[in-house]
């Protein structure tokens, strides 16, 4: 079975510009969640999603919006980027969310210049 | 407010040598407890987990790790360790009434030969 993918794998964009990133989680899941790892650092949960409602929100700005579709992929959009924002977005999944275990994407990695 | 340390950022060991790395949470409520590892190159994945019951519990490459509820800890433990335990491991936490992860800052882990 093919585990969670992502996509773009890696993209770069200026400030002020806006991104969407995508995931697909592994078949059967219907949780999603979404992380942001800077290097050096643990991932910080961005947001959660179980059958296309939002569980769960972390401490981002409102420039960061996330939606689950029928099919339960996901994307994560982020707004007026900022240098900040550069980072590897991890997308996991999992059956319901919370005490499952989560598998994790590979992670996209943006870079804001 | 919810938090996970780990006070260690790097422990260099020797092969076979044990290792103990240590996680501390913060938490007014009833908290599950996660172990993920990232070996170089690869994506995150779940180590071992504590929901309830038994406050000892292992994973099947040798790890352990014990919940000790009134030091609020989930230190992680190998008795020998291997070049290929070489990874950086992340502590995490959900707190059991929301779905929210939080991920401690992770420890690097190099086995010596």
């Amino acid at each position: 079975d093919a585990g969670v993918t992502q996509s773009p794998t890696h993209l770069i964009k200026t400030r002020g510009q806006q991104v969407t990133l995508r995931c697909s989680p592994i078949s059967g899941h219907k949780s999603v969640s979404w992380y942001q790892q800077v290097l050096g650092q643990g991932p910080q949960f961005i947001f959660q999603y179980y059958e296309k409602e939002e569980r769960g929100r972390g401490n981002f700005p409102d420039r960061f919006s996330a939606r689950q579709f029928p099919n339960y992929s996901s994307e994560l959009n982020v707004n007026a980027l900022l240098l900040g924002d550069s980072a590897l977005y991890l997308c996991a999944s999992s059956f319901v969310g919370g005490r499952d275990e989560q598998f994790f994407g590979p992670g996209t990695r943006l870079t804001v210049l | 407010a919810q938090s996970v340390t780990q006070l260690d950022s790097q422990v260099p060991v020797f092969e076979e040598a044990p290792v103990e790395l240590r996680c501390n949470y913060s938490s007014s409520v009833s908290v599950y407890l996660f172990w993920y590892v990232q070996y170089p190159n690869q994506g995150l994945q779940l180590l071992l987990k504590y929901l309830s019951g038994s406050t000892l519990v292992e994973s099947i490459n040798g790890f352990e790790a014990e919940f000790n509820k009134s030091q609020t800890s989930f230190h992680l433990r190998k008795p020998s360790v291997h070049i290929s335990d070489t990874a950086e491991y992340f502590c995490a936490m959900v707190e059991t009434s929301y779905d929210k992860v939080i991920f401690g800052p992770g420890t690097s882990l190099s086995v010596i030969p």
